[in-house]
């Protein structure tokens, strides 16, 4: 229950094309939901953010989309560049429980040139 | 403004040693996090402090492992009696309170036991 589950492992993308990397959960209780972005050798950084009662956030080129419902969240990356390779992880966590997070296992992506 | 630092970066020890990783938050918070990742996986929730408490060790192994944060100073994860399965990127992350969600995480400790 308090899996959150990431695919695909790895993705390989053409500049500027669409990256797009799928999360689920199960526990109901999650109300935060960031991606962080890690380069090798560096710890990972917040990426963007969205809580569940908004479906689609957007900055810049990233954009979060929430379906509720079906208890899935996706990571869209437009107009990828080489400098988005990186390895992607989704992630979630409830107040409830002292905030921690509760990561996904990761996607390696990487932008073609 | 400095991020969250942690030191060493890179720490070796032989099976039996003892490993301390040292963690400094953010200038103003006061929460910290630590996190285990092994190769190609995610990062593992371990432990959660506020100065001189922890909040939460839910994911701390109960033998070996042992953290603090206190008063002055670094919050520290103690690792006793290391083994090569302990080999890992340890990281730490700080916020400026509970009613913050975000965290921001620290470069890491690449710890190998041989």
């Amino acid at each position: 229950q308090q899996q959150v589950k990431q695919s695909p492992q790895s993705l390989i993308v053409q500049k500027g094309g669409i990256s797009i990397i799928n999360c689920a959960y199960e526990n109901t209780a999650f109300d935060y939901f960031p991606w962080y972005q890690q380069f090798p050798g560096k710890g990972p950084a917040l990426l963007i953010a969205i809580r569940p009662d908004v479906s689609e956030k957007k900055e810049g080129r990233f954009t979060i989309s929430f379906n509720k419902s079906a208890k899935q969240f996706s990571l869209h990356i437009m107009d990828s560049q080489p400098g988005d390779s990186a390895t992607y992880f989704c992630a979630a966590s409830m107040r409830s429980s002292a905030s921690k997070i509760i990561f996904g296992s990761g996607t390696r992506l990487s932008i073609r040139p | 403004n400095a991020g969250v630092m942690q030191n060493p970066r890179h720490l070796v020890r032989r099976r039996g040693q003892e490993a301390r990783l040292r963690c400094s938050p953010m200038k103003g918070h006061s929460h910290v996090y630590w996190y285990r990742q092994l190769p190609e996986e995610g990062l593992k929730f371990m432990v959660y402090l506020q100065k001189e408490n922890i909040i939460d060790e839910s994911g701390m192994p109960k033998e070996r492992f042992s953290a603090e944060f206190p008063k002055e100073g670094p919050s520290i994860l103690r690792i006793q009696q290391v083994v090569r399965g302990d080999s890992a990127a340890y990281f730490c992350a700080s916020s400026p309170g509970i009613s913050q969600e975000t965290q921001y995480f620290g470069p890491g400790t690449r710890l190998l036991v041989l």
